[in-house]
């Protein structure tokens, strides 16, 4: 089964820096995709990038970008220019595309403060 | 933009009691999904649902939960008999319209309180 690992419960970042959020995986597939999604304090979760694996360019969204390192199977976020909107829950996701299987394997998410 | 909305949002019911969380997907998603999170614990799958059927389950959705739509718009989740175990937020999910479409879009949540 694919387990999905953040190792940092809490992170801070002053305002206008940047933070690199870290998630590793595991899993024996080839091909799958890999998902952070942000979750603001009592709102819902929305996605912020996805990464697809055959891919070997890193995804990018604006100030937002991946470090995926599949042979690793790290997939870590940085932001940059960190705003105060940016201060949530974040967790990486992992999804399968083997089987038909649609469920999204989540970690325990990094909750991230942002100083100003 | 078309947000995915859940009610209530909060429940406080007593073991054994049934409950019902409702959720509205996104109005042209055809793909839906329920998750929850134990406090302090990761987000996990519970059940996905197409055309009106099941999908995909995990071993937690036993015989005490179902899923329903009951029209075009509603999809919820109930729980049969609560368990203490069941206290947890409940999250719906939703994506489509095809298949392809990779983004599964969430609900706000139902915190679920059982005594």
């Amino acid at each position: 089964a694919q387990t999905v690992t953040q190792s940092q419960p809490e992170m801070s970042v002053q305002e206008a820096e940047t933070v690199t959020l870290s998630c590793t995986y595991d899993t024996s597939e080839s091909d799958y995709y890999l998902f952070w999604y942000k979750q603001p304090p009592s709102r819902q979760m929305i996605l912020v990038i996805r990464q697809e694996a055959y891919k070997q360019q890193n995804a990018t969204e604006n100030r937002f970008s991946v470090n995926f390192q599949k042979a690793a199977k790290s997939f870590s976020l940085k932001i940059s220019d960190s705003q105060l909107g940016d201060a949530a829950m974040y967790f990486c996701a992992y999804r399968s595309t083997q089987g038909g299987s649609e469920k999204l394997v989540f970690g325990k998410g990094t909750k991230l403060t942002v100083n100003p | 933009e078309p947000e995915v909305t859940q009610t209530p949002s909060h429940q406080v019911t007593q073991m054994g009691q049934e409950v019902i969380l409702r959720c509205v997907p996104i109005s042209n998603h055809l793909y839906f999904y329920w998750y929850r999170q134990i406090l302090g614990q990761k987000v996990e799958f519970l059940v996905s649902f197409y055309n009106n059927e099941i999908s995909e389950k995990s071993e937690i959705f036993d015989d005490q939960f179902s899923v329903e739509r009951p029209d075009g718009s509603n999809f919820t989740l109930k729980i049969r008999s609560t368990k203490l175990e069941d206290s947890a937020m409940y999250f719906c999910a939703s994506k489509g319209p095809t298949r392809s479409t990779e983004t599964q879009y969430f609900g706000p949540g139902t915190r679920l309180l059982v005594l």
